[in-house]
């Protein structure tokens, strides 16, 4: 099974920041990648697909990049509602796994 | 609007069954690629099982494997995940979720339910 690793595992910044989460697979992935947002008790929310694309809806200040086996979501300016849990996920076979989820805390 | 609805959970002994269901509305039901994700308290997202738009085909996590089913109702707008020989490390929220912009082998999920405990203990 393909392995996810984010790094780092929780971020501490400030409103108005630029912020970047990585994603590493343990083999290629091509691009079947995707990033989600999740706040406590709530649902996850797609954000990127396939590595860089953007969901509808969701601010322009988010954006994702890489292919292969290492991947990056960077939020260009956060805002205070962007601290959240974010997590990867690849899609490049039916067992698709999370990885383990960054939490963006206020500093 | 995109609605997915979860019920069926619950406490549950060690060895127990349950049977997760998810109402969908707000488009298309039959022709969407489904899942089911679990997230444990504190900790990340777990996919657990897949199905596809026919229900032709389905895929499970090697720790369900054999114990838990997926299925669908397409007529009835409905997923479901039969749950047996519960552990207490399947004691988790489970989320059912849309697929969509699919490759040829997986998808991301882009709508999902708010989610339902399964609580496994004795």
């Amino acid at each position: 099974d393909i392995q996810m690793t984010q790094s780092p595992s929780t971020l501490s910044a400030s409103v108005g920041d630029r912020v970047t989460i990585t994603c590493r697979a343990s083999q290629s992935i091509s691009s079947w990648l995707a990033w989600y947002q999740q706040k406590p008790g709530k649902a996850p929310r797609l954000l990127i697909y396939k590595a860089s694309n953007l969901e509808n809806g969701v601010p322009s200040r988010f954006s994702g990049s890489g292919s292969g086996t290492e991947f990056t979501l960077t939020i260009s300016s956060l805002q205070p509602d962007d601290f959240a849990t974010y997590s990867c996920q690849h899609y490049s076979s039916y067992f698709r796994t999370f990885g383990q989820g960054t939490k963006v805390e206020i500093k | 609007e995109v609605q997915l609805l979860e019920s069926g959970g619950g406490l549950v002994q060690p060895g127990g069954s349950l049977r997760l269901s998810c109402a969908a509305s707000g488009f298309t039901f039959g022709i969407f690629p489904m899942s089911w994700v679990r997230q444990a308290s504190g900790k990340g997202l777990e996919w657990v099982s897949a199905i596809t738009d026919t229900g032709d085909s389905t895929y499970y996590m090697d720790s369900v494997k054999g114990r838990f089913t997926i299925s669908r109702d397409n007529s009835e707008n409905t997923l479901f995940l039969q749950m047996n020989s519960l552990r207490a490390d399947d004691t988790a929220i489970y989320f059912c979720a849309r697929a969509a912009y699919c490759s040829t082998t997986g998808c991301p999920f882009d709508s999902w339910g708010q989610g339902t405990l399964v609580t496994v203990s004795s």
